[in-house]
């Protein structure tokens, strides 16, 4: 069973527009969580991550997540979105009962129009 | 400076034809795993390692090993390659106790 979801295949917004891109979960107790970004031809690289504490977190570029448990989502935001921005985004959480080991969304494609 | 390390970036090959992807770190880390990354599916699990001669199976196992003899270095064996196997391969490195993964720039392989 899917364990993190993704709903939005690919995103489509206009430079300088804001962005949100989903992510659910579905275990229990509340996991670590993640976002990594792929640049075209590139390796991951980690945007953001929730351990505790503050809901809200910033990252790199700009980007920050909100950590909400009632909902069980971790969704990342983007207040005005840059062309270079352009990229596949994944949300990844790790199990407080499989320390180590990061389970990853499908994968949320945005293209940025110019 | 800090990185990891997969060779080859490419590779074709053919059924049947073994072949082994290096991964190697530089970060000292304990932990290390390979993922597969097909369209639509995301990044699956191939193996992780916790530490030297500590391997585990992850999701998507079948047809693939692993070995750990020392810790910087990670490959992955596929001793008898099959189409399916055709795929994006990363590799990845962190401390466990922060789980910060860093990852490899990827192997694209295709087998014919």
């Amino acid at each position: 069973a899917q364990s993190v979801t993704q709903p939005d295949i690919h995103i489509t917004v206009s430079e300088g527009a804001s962005l949100e891109l989903r992510c659910n979960y579905s275990y229990g107790a509340t996991p670590y969580l993640f976002w990594y970004v792929q640049s075209p031809g590139q390796g991951l690289q980690l945007l953001l991550k929730y351990f505790s504490g503050d809901t809200l977190v910033q990252g790199i570029k700009g980007f920050e997540a909100e950590f909400k448990r009632s909902q069980s989502s971790f969704n990342l935001r983007k207040p005005s979105v840059h062309w270079s921005d352009a990229a596949e985004y994944f949300c990844a959480v790790e199990r407080g009962s499989t320390l180590g080991r990061l389970y990853f969304g499908r994968g949320t494609q945005l293209t940025v129009w110019p | 400076e800090a990185q990891v390390t997969q060779n080859p970036r490419y590779l074709i090959t053919v059924t049947g034809k073994k072949l082994t992807v290096t991964c190697s770190q530089n970060m000292n880390h304990e932990y290390m795993s390979w993922y597969r990354q097909d369209p639509g599916l995301g990044l699956r699990q191939i193996y992780y390692s916790m530490n030297v001669e500590v391997t585990d199976k992850g999701d998507v196992p079948e047809g693939y090993k692993v070995s750990r003899k020392e810790k910087r270095n990670f490959p992955l064996i596929l001793e008898s390659p099959s189409p399916n196997q055709t795929s994006l391969y990363f590799c990845a490195s962190s401390l466990i106790a922060k789980n910060i993964q860093y990852f490899g720039a990827g192997t694209r392989l295709s087998v014919l």
